[in-house]
């Protein structure tokens, strides 16, 4: 079994609809989450992050932690067509890793007009 | 906002031949430079961890020998794969850690590598 576990899609959503994005976890250790968002050919770049439980938004971005399910997700409203990507989850532990971020697969979204 | 270079972005080269990528964080100083390989529609698989001035720690079933990291300083990273083969060729992203950043990770754009 894999640390993280996330659905790799395709998603495909018509414009404007709300996205859902989810990933479990199995390391009850994990304390930093991150979602990252990669278009094709690209590296990951930072779109949310929180610690430990909770909520935290950003514009059309909410990013949700539910440690006590091992469970996060990435909400995004009103979607575009330039929110077509590939979206990881990421997670560490607080203390030691070595600071190594733990990925999830990644799930490729596509927004269409 | 943290910017991290790396270069090149696609390279392709000959089945025996040597290849080196680099990495630099910009506007500020990475004690920890991550690389990792990505195939096709999959996650990022971490190579190796390397912190400055020190030897890098390899991820398992990693060949140190063949994928060599070098952190000579605050600012750059390099991953020469040497004697590079076919099944090397592969999407190569470099990431930057910044100290006390529980969340500074920066990551460049990435580099192809096709090994004909």
């Amino acid at each position: 079994q894999k640390e993280v576990e996330q659905d790799p899609g395709p998603l495909s959503v018509p414009e404007g609809a709300i996205v859902s994005l989810n990933c479990t976890y199995s390391n009850s250790a994990f304390q930093y989450f991150m979602w990252y968002r990669q278009y094709s050919r690209k590296g990951p770049e930072l779109l949310m992050y929180t610690y430990s439980s909770g909520n935290k938004e950003d514009g059309r971005f909410t990013a949700q932690v539910d440690k006590s399910s091992k469970y996060i997700s990435l909400f995004i409203r009103d979607s575009q067509p330039s929110d077509s990507a590939t979206y990881l989850c990421a997670m560490r532990t607080s203390t030691g890793g070595g600071n190594k971020l733990t990925f999830g697969t990644g799930t490729q979204l596509k927004v269409e007009l | 906002g943290a910017v991290v270079s790396q270069h090149p972005s696609r390279v392709i080269c000959k089945s025996g031949t040597s290849v080196k990528i680099e990495c630099r964080s910009l506007d500020f100083q990475a004690t920890t430079m991550f690389w990792y390989r990505q195939f096709p529609k999959q996650s990022l698989m971490l190579m190796a961890t390397s912190n400055e001035g020190s030897k890098a720690t390899y991820e398992q079933g990693v060949e140190k020998d063949k994928f060599l990291i070098n952190h000579a300083s605050l600012t750059l990273s390099t991953l020469t794969v040497t004697s590079a083969h076919p099944e090397d060729s592969s999407f190569y992203i470099c990431s930057a850690h910044r100290a006390g950043k529980n969340y500074g990770y920066t990551f460049g754009s990435g580099t192809r590598l096709t090994v004909v």
